[in-house]
Parts: C-alpha cells; sequence; structure tokens
C-alpha cells in the first residue's frame, strides 16, 4: 500500500518556524484533500488540518497548510516546547480506495 | 461532544481472533464512516478499512483483506474491528475514527499478540 513520504524529523529554536513536506502522487494529494494529524507521546493523534488548509476549532492559527500539485506542507510557526510530537499528513487515495498516511515527522524542539 | 470511545486492552496467542469495540456518542452514528487505524511501536499510522455507518458498506486495506472484519450496531451506535489469525507482529495498538478527516479519535485499544 502507498504512503506519502515526510522527513523523519525536524527542528528548530523555541519562536522559530519549521515546515513539513509530504509527497505524494496524483491519485491522493494530486486529487484529494490532505489533513494532517499531531500525536503527543503516548496518546491518540488528534486532527490539526483538514481540506488542505483548514484549521479546526481551538487550533491555534501557528499551524498551517498548503498544497502543491502532489506535495503539501504544514508550516508551524513561534515554536514552543509543547509543540514537540510526531505530525503525520494523510489524504484518500482514489485509485486504492483506501485512505493513506505520511511516514511521519518528529518535531524536535532545541 | 462527540467522543469515540475503545474496549480495553487484550493479551491474545498468536492464532487467535480479538474484536475491538468503539462506542459513539455525541452525534448521529449513522451520518459518518468509522474508520480503523492500527500504530505497532514506534510505528507510523496504518490504515486498516472503514464502514459506512448509515448504509453499511465497507472497503478494507489490501494489507488486512481477508484477516480483518469490521461491521457496526447502528442501534447502539457503536462500530467493531475483528482481526484474525493474529501473529505477534499486529501487535500494536487499534484506533478508530470518525470520517474523512479522521476526527476525533478513539483512545486506543492495544492488543498484545504473545505466547
Amino acid at each position: 500500500q502507498s504512503v506519502l513520504t515526510q522527513p523523519p524529523s525536524v527542528s528548530a529554536a523555541p519562536g522559530q518556524k519549521v515546515t513539513i513536506s509530504c509527497s505524494g502522487t496524483t491519485s491522493n494529494i494530486g486529487y484529494n484533500y490532505v489533513s494532517w494529524y499531531v500525536q503527543l507521546p503516548g496518546t491518540a493523534p488528534k486532527l490539526l488540518i483538514y481540506d488542505n488548509n483548514k484549521r479546526p476549532s481551538g487550533i491555534p492559527d501557528q499551524f498551517s497548510g498548503s498544497k502543491s500539485g502532489t506535495s503539501a506542507t504544514l508550516a508551524i510557526t513561534g515554536l514552543q516546547t509543547g509543540d514537540e510530537a510526531d505530525y503525520y499528513c494523510g489524504s484518500w487515495d482514489s485509485g486504492l480506495s483506501a485512505y493513506v498516511f505520511g511516514t511521519g515527522t518528529k518535531v524536535t524542539v532545541l | 461532544q462527540v467522543q469515540l470511545v475503545q474496549s480495553g486492552a487484550e493479551v491474545k496467542k498468536p492464532g487467535a481472533s480479538v474484536k475491538v469495540s468503539c462506542k459513539t456518542s455525541g452525534y448521529t452514528f449513522s451520518s459518518y464512516s468509522i474508520h480503523w487505524v492500527r500504530q505497532a511501536p514506534g510505528q507510523r499510522l496504518e490504515w486498516m478499512g472503514w464502514i459506512n455507518a448509515g448504509n453499511g458498506n465497507i472497503q478494507y486495506s489490501q494489507n488486512f483483506q481477508g484477516r480483518v472484519t469490521i461491521t457496526r450496531d447502528t442501534f447502539a451506535s457503536t462500530a467493531y474491528m475483528d482481526l484474525s489469525s493474529l501473529r505477534s507482529e499486529d501487535t500494536a495498538v487499534y484506533y478508530c475514527a470518525r470520517g474523512v478527516p479522521l476526527d476525533p479519535w478513539g483512545q486506543g485499544t492495544l492488543v498484545t499478540v504473545s505466547s
């Protein structure tokens, strides 16, 4: 089953910005919406961004999403220690008729 | 508020089956799909399949075809995931989640497969 490709880790100092890329294909990201999920250690994933760039109620605007072609990007500005977590992108794959996740990116605040 | 509450942790022997439940509340059960996702220790999220809680249509991931069965009880607003022929590699936390995008998620159910 195809997966979406993310960098294994990104890091930055407090207050700085990080971006996480998510690379897919025409059958998933290129054709369908992208969502982003955050997973704090020992907890269930939580929706962070949906429909490429929309934030659910309660998610601060330090998190933003974008999509171009078959890739998507999550940006986190004003990095805080509480943002240390694993981040996953996800999208429906129309060719597989399956939901596919990214490989996951660990964000570390230096 | 919308909640998905899963059944408790399970320990199973290789070759056995496990059934995990996902009880929903706070919304109209039949209006959304329920998806099942698993995460092996230290690994990424892996989608297993989904059920349309309204009409009962089901789609399974090719990776689990033939071993996984997803059902629902509309009267109980509960979805179920049954995984058979368990092996040690099936040790993981199993999650249910509502709709696409997947939101919200259940708290997870740890299934340990060990002889």
